[in-house]
């Protein structure tokens, strides 16, 4: 079945940087589209990116554009966001999400456990 | 604040029907998904464009959309119901956008 099992949590001070894995089972690694999602506490999801394994292509949402990074490692089927310049606000659950293989405009049909990243001074 | 604007609670009697809306003007032209979301597990997809089930949900559930609101109906409601449902679309170029969610209270 498919599964998108997440690293666990981290504990980052204020401008630090981070990297949370995605890795996956189950199913083709590579058409697929994998999006990352945030969880602030007491806050709504937020979409951050995607990435297309077998292109390479990335997007990445506006408000992060500058200091985030998606890369992946397909001998391990696994995706990697890499968050720079942290500041107390980017405190959440960030999530992992399958999307389609034929297009990015669509649903998340299988998501991660989610991995806590606490910054705190 | 939102682009999607969702009731941040609703509460309903098991049995009953729940009815979760999500509202923007943009739902006119876009295609609307719905995730159940369930403390300390990952969100599932329950709905997918507008009113699509995925294989495995309950046909209690339910999308529907109509001018600019998205609504998530869950017929026959049960405990396990309980979770905050987000609803979510694809704005623009590439720009995902998620409602505030709707915690469902079984009573």
């Amino acid at each position: 079945q498919v599964q998108l099992v997440q690293s666990g949590t981290e504990v980052r001070k204020p401008g630090a940087s981070v990297r949370l894995s995605c890795s996956t089972s189950g199913y083709d690694f590579m058409p697929n589209y994998i999006h990352w999602v945030r969880q602030a506490p007491g806050q709504g999801l937020e979409w951050m990116a995607w990435i297309k394994p077998n292109t390479g292509g990335l997007q990445y949402a506006p408000q992060f554009q500058d200091r985030v990074a998606l890369s992946t490692d397909p001998t391990i089927d696994s995706v990697f966001l890499q968050l720079s310049r942290l500041t107390l606000n980017d405190t959440a659950i960030y999530f992992c999400a399958r999307g389609g293989d034929w297009d990015w405009k669509t649903p998340f049909d299988y998501w991660g456990q989610g991995s806590l990243l606490i910054v705190s001074s | 604040s939102y682009v999607l604007i969702q009731p941040p609670s609703v509460s309903v009697a098991p049995g009953q029907t729940a009815t979760l809306t999500c509202r923007a003007d943009i739902i006119r032209i876009k295609r609307v998904h719905w995730y159940q979301h369930k403390v300390g597990q990952a969100p599932t997809l329950v709905i997918y464009d507008d009113s699509d089930r995925p294989s495995g949900i309950p046909d209690r559930f339910s999308g529907s959309t109509s001018a600019d609101t998205a609504t998530l109906t869950i017929s026959r409601v049960e405990a396990e119901d309980e979770a905050v449902y987000h609803c979510h679309l694809w704005d623009g170029h590439s720009d995902g956008k998620f409602g505030g969610g709707t915690r469902l209270t079984v009573l």
